[in-house]
């Protein structure tokens, strides 16, 4: 199994503030994705991590709010830009599991409360 | 891609009473997957059903996939305060968005010892 890490594991920032988070994998993965789920609410897919390629994003997320780093097969950051509150969420990161990479092991997640 | 509806939003049992989460598509379904998040914690695997009226048993646990692969249940037998948590079914992407996952609205369940 993947042992997955996340920093910071909770902030609080201001508003107007960016925060990167950084998701470290124990193995070579070569898809790394990135989830928000907001209070109460189940998990959003924001984009797809390649490495040696730009991100892919879903529908309702841009790169100028989360720009994603992917700088090699085990490493990953996510930072969410001019933070207001509706961005307090839960931010997880996960990467396939298995040879078939058919379902999915997700990091402890970081808690970001926007004030 | 893919949506499916969860059902119900919460449910609340006292311990030893049986639970049921429900999971509806419009469409066909590849695979469906189950995910529990414990109170503060992440999204760990349970299961994943890929074929026509799969039934599959974790112990207390019983996963189906319907004949149509448009729905899919998560039954647990006798609840114990160790249940609690969110329970997720989740659908994976196939083709050249292969491994994203769709997730469900959930089932927040809380058991009364």
């Amino acid at each position: 199994s993947a042992v997955i890490s996340q920093k910071p594991s909770r902030d609080i920032c201001q508003r107007g503030t960016s925060l990167t988070i950084q998701c470290q994998v124990d193995s070579q993965v070569t898809m790394m994705f990135w989830y928000r789920q907001q209070p109460g609410q189940s998990l959003t897919l924001i984009a797809t991590a390649n490495q040696g390629s730009e991100a892919t994003y879903e529908s309702g997320f841009v790169i100028d709010k989360f720009p994603i780093s992917r700088p090699n097969l085990t490493f990953s950051t996510l930072t969410v830009s001019n933070m207001s509150p509706e961005d307090s969420s839960i931010y997880l990161c996960s990467v396939p599991r298995g040879q078939r990479a058919e379902t999915q092991y997700f990091g402890p997640g970081t808690r970001l409360l926007v004030l | 891609g893919q949506q499916v509806m969860q059902i119900p939003q919460y449910q609340h049992v006292q311990e030893g009473e049986d639970f049921t989460t429900y999971c509806n598509s419009s469409t066909t379904l590849s695979n469906i997957q189950w995910y529990k998040q414990r109170p503060g914690g992440h999204p760990v695997f349970l299961i994943q059903l890929v074929k026509s009226g799969e039934v599959k048993k974790q112990k207390r646990l019983t996963f189906q996939f319907g004949e149509a692969k448009k729905n899919s249940s998560l039954h647990i037998t006798a609840t114990q305060t160790t249940d609690v948590g969110t329970y997720f079914c989740a659908v994976r992407a196939g083709g050249t968005s292969y491994g994203k996952l769709t997730f469900g609205q959930g089932t927040i369940l809380t058991v009364h010892p």
